[in-house]
Order: C-alpha cells, then sequence, then structure tokens
C-alpha cells in the first residue's frame, strides 16, 4: 500500500492529452515538492517534472507539472506512442523522514 | 554527464547479507546533492531504500531501516548498500541514484542490477 495514490492505469489516442493525479497528506506533498518519473519497459526511470513543475534539461514541454494542497498532477500533451510508459510520482514526507513513491501509473496510448 | 553503475552480486541466499556499490563517473560526491538506493520487486512499483551525503548524513525508509547500512567513499567516488537477512521479498532491480534531497527528485540513475535471493 503506497503512501502516494495513484491511479493504475490511463489511456488517450495519439495527439491528445492526458493527466495522472498524485495524492497524497499533508505530511507529504501537501507541504513538500512533487518530483515524476517516466520508466519505459526495461529501463531505469527517468525523471520529468521536479520541485512540483521544473523540467530537467531535455524534457520536452509536452510534460507539465502543477501541485494544488496534498495533490500532483502530472500532464503529457500531444500524446506519442512513444510515451507509454509507467509514471511515478515522489515526494519527501516530513513524518517519515523518507522518500514516497506512488504505486504508479501505467499510460497507454490508444 | 554524470554516471552511476551498481555492482554487486547477482544471487544472495536467503538469511545472507546483501552488498552493492555504486561507482560515480563525471562528478564529485564530496561536490554536494545525496546519493540514494531504489529498488524494484519484479513487476512491481519503485520502493526508495535510502540515501546518503558525502559527509555520511542518512535517511533511510522505516520499512527497512533495522537492515540497512549505507556509507559513502569519497576517495573511490563511490557509496554502498549492506541489506542483512535478505528473503525472496528482497528480489528486487536495485537502482542508485543522484538525489536532489529533500526535494525528492533523483536526476541520475544507474542501469539498475537484479539481485536474486534464493538457495
Amino acid at each position: 500500500q503506497s503512501v502516494l495514490t495513484q491511479p493504475p492505469s490511463v489511456s488517450a489516442a495519439p495527439g491528445q492529452k492526458v493527466t495522472i493525479s498524485c495524492s497524497g497528506s499533508s505530511s507529504n506533498i501537501g507541504n513538500n515538492y512533487v518530483s515524476w518519473y517516466q520508466q519505459l519497459p526495461g529501463t531505469a526511470p527517468k525523471l520529468l517534472i521536479f520541485e512540483n513543475h521544473k523540467r530537467p534539461s531535455g524534457i520536452p514541454d509536452r510534460f507539465s507539472g502543477s501541485k494544488s494542497g496534498t495533490s500532483g498532477t502530472l500532464g503529457i500533451t500531444g500524446l506519442q506512442t512513444g510515451d507509454e510508459a509507467d509514471y511515478y510520482c515522489a515526494t519527501w514526507d516530513s513524518s517519515l523522514t523518507a522518500m514516497v513513491f506512488g504505486g504508479g501509473t501505467k499510460l497507454t496510448v490508444l | 554527464q554524470v554516471q552511476l553503475q551498481e555492482s554487486g552480486p547477482g544471487l544472495v541466499k536467503p538469511s545472507e547479507t546483501l552488498s552493492l556499490t555504486c561507482t560515480v563517473s563525471s562528478y564529485s560526491i564530496s561536490s554536494g546533492y545525496y546519493w540514494s538506493w531504489i529498488r524494484q520487486p519484479p513487476g512491481k512499483g519503485l520502493e526508495w531504500i535510502g540515501n546518503i551525503n558525502h559527509s555520511g548524513t542518512t535517511y533511510n525508509n522505516p520499512s527497512l531501516k533495522s537492515r540497512v547500512t549505507m556509507s559513502v567513499d569519497t576517495s573511490k567516488n563511490q557509496f554502498s548498500l549492506k541489506l542483512r537477512s535478505m528473503t525472496a521479498a528482497d528480489t528486487a532491480v536495485y537502482y542508485c541514484a543522484r538525489e536532489l534531497h529533500p526535494a525528492a527528485a533523483e536526476d541520475y540513475w544507474g542501469q539498475g542490477t537484479l539481485v536474486t535471493v534464493s538457495s
């Protein structure tokens, strides 16, 4: 049972937009930054978003992040088949003094 | 380009201790950041194990804390993980990563190493 709650799966057609939610609490998302990771099959996760909305160098602006209260959201526009992957949110939990991940969301581009 | 590479045994017997080392290239551990271990059981999600900085300050996952020891060797630009009393539930791909702390942002990852616990 993950500290952060994500939908198990989302799907959308190529070219469309999708959002993935990440729900937490005041001890984690509510008072700390949210980050997002993309994991393609058989590869290490890749950082997509950090500090709620910032993109590392090389990450296209099709990927966006936001935070409101105790929830974070990842948005992906102009979906491509290459975006099919597992997506994870993460944050610091001040009560646990540990980093926590969401359970992951599988994105299918139909 | 920062690079990380995990090394260690691919097979560990139940009750034994897993020892993994992560070698960092193109960035000095002493320059900052935290250095973390994350694992992923086959077909499952990511689990943060813990992190350490160049001065040896560590944070650990409470669920694993009693079994985990982390260390850093700045002269070799390496950091290490020891996980005691291994069981089949510890079978996973183990990753090392560079972490912006406490932003929970792992910006560089190793390729991962599969560790299987079996007699």
